[in-house]
């Protein structure tokens, strides 16, 4: 599997405030772009996605920004809510193919 | 609510005693993935069925097996589990909604503890 890289690892973000997660990729062929949210002893929850042939797609508080000549794509979480504490993990695929995730970042909001 | 369900939640075996993991989906999905998800890392694809079609990964040991019997249903059997075995093994699904986009749904996973 090619590799997705992810970054930061653990973010910490004050109530109210932008949430900001970065995600690169190395393989051109990747042509679906999801982010999911997974909760301690939950299995991962598909939270948005985009496809290549558009720069930003916007879910409520949740936007990806795309852009496919640097080979990177962000979530940005608006009005970040202690209750969206939790892994967010990047992941790229093509077809119905497995997809290859990102490394996780471990966010905290503070009341 | 159409799901994807895996039992057992916790899965307790020995060390070198077969286990097998289950996953059942109603969504009328047709491609099923197996994934192996270790503390505090990524999710790592193990395999995957496309229909009946099995697809493994290369670096996927053969220590690991699966079956898919029907369309809801798919196992993922461990030969000899190791102490490096203990993960959260997740369930996967997804079918084309279009345009080649295969959204995954994720169960909540099973732990195994290998002692």
């Amino acid at each position: 599997q090619q590799q997705v890289k992810q970054s930061p690892q653990s973010l910490i973000v004050q109530k109210g405030g932008i949430s900001i997660i970065n995600c690169a990729y190395e393989n051109t062929a990747f042509d679906y772009f999801p982010w999911y949210q997974q909760f301690p002893g939950k299995g991962p929850a598909l939270l948005i996605a985009i496809r290549p042939d558009v720069s930003e797609k916007k879910e409520g508080r949740f936007t990806i920004s795309f852009n496919k000549s640097a080979k990177q794509f962000s979530l940005h979480i608006m009005d970040s809510q202690p209750g969206d504490s939790a892994t967010y993990f990047c992941a790229a695929g093509g077809g119905a193919d497995g997809l290859t995730f990102g490394k996780g970042t471990h966010l905290i909001i503070q009341p | 609510d159409a799901m994807v369900i895996q039992n057992p939640r916790y899965q307790v075996t020995q060390f070198g005693k077969p286990v097998t993991l289950s996953c059942s989906q109603t969504l009328n999905h047709n491609v099923m993935y197996w994934y192996q998800q270790k503390s505090s890392q990524a999710p790592k694809l193990l395999f995957h069925y496309y229909d009946k079609d099995f697809n493994n990964e290369a670096d996927t040991p053969d220590n690991f097996q699966s079956r898919r019997p029907n369309t809801s249903f798919c196992f993922l059997d461990i030969r000899s589990p190791g102490l490096g075995d203990a993960a959260m093994y997740l369930c996967a699904t997804s079918r084309d909604h279009g345009g080649g986009s295969y959204e995954q749904y994720f169960g909540p996973g099973t732990r195994l503890t290998v002692t």
